[in-house]
């Protein structure tokens, strides 16, 4: 069964500093790994994904995560943390593999906070 | 570009009673899928739907219904409503087939608060 651990509900950066969000996964499957952004009363918005080829992927806003198989683990990376990165990240693992992506399972959440 | 599309943003109902949420999906997505995410929670996944079947189920209360319809639309129906079932209510669409990758996109959300 597939499941997502995150490492740290509260993440606090100064603003150009790095951000480092960690997840690690268990699947019996090949993984198909996501982060979600997650701002104040809104949606869930897709920040990059994994699922087969290159094991370093880049994504929206300057973020980029890489998949380690021999760590399981999908850690999330920005070199210089923006004001406007503050918000709450989720990793999510697909229970599925192959086909239909949708069936998600989520990890709890990392709350960022930027400081000026 | 066109995103998932839900209605309403915001609902209030006592319990016991019943709710409705829609879904309208990205034009031209064939699977649908519902997720429930309760005050400071990580979102659950309840139910999907692909070319208007019941392709997957997750953790969905009995009391909670859905179908898609022929025009992909999804709804969601809650009868007996209980003070738990207060949540933000996602749906998201994807194309299984397409060369995105099946990424799924979320709406942004119902607001269903149980009083």
């Amino acid at each position: 069964a597939q499941s997502v651990t995150q490492l740290g509900s509260h993440v606090s950066v100064s603003e150009g500093a790095l951000v480092l969000l960690r997840c690690n996964y268990s699947s019996s499957v090949p993984p198909y790994l996501f982060w979600y952004v997650q701002y104040p009363n809104q949606g869930l918005q897709l920040l990059l994904k994994y699922t087969t080829g290159a094991t370093l992927v880049k994504g929206i806003n300057g973020f980029e995560a890489e998949f380690k198989k021999s760590e399981t683990s999908f850690h999330l990376t920005k070199p210089s943390a923006h004001m406007s990165d503050a918000a709450e990240y989720f990793c999510a693992v697909s229970r599925n593999y192959g086909g239909s992506q949708g069936n998600l399972i989520f990890g709890k959440g990392t709350k960022l906070s930027v400081k000026p | 570009a066109a995103g998932v599309i839900q209605s309403p943003r915001h609902l209030i109902k006592e319990k016991r009673e019943t709710a409705t949420l829609k879904c309208y999906p990205i034009p031209r997505h064939d699977t649908v899928y519902w997720y429930q995410q309760g005050p400071g929670q990580d979102p659950q996944f309840l139910i999907s739907f692909y070319e208007k079947m019941q392709s997957d189920k997750g953790s969905i209360p009995d009391r909670f219904s859905a179908q898609q319809f022929s025009d992909y639309h999804s709804e969601l129906n809650m009868s007996s409503l209980e003070l738990g079932d207060s949540a933000l209510y996602f749906c998201a669409s994807s194309l299984v087939a397409g060369a995105s990758g099946n990424t799924i996109y979320f709406g942004e959300g119902s607001w269903l608060t149980v009083v």
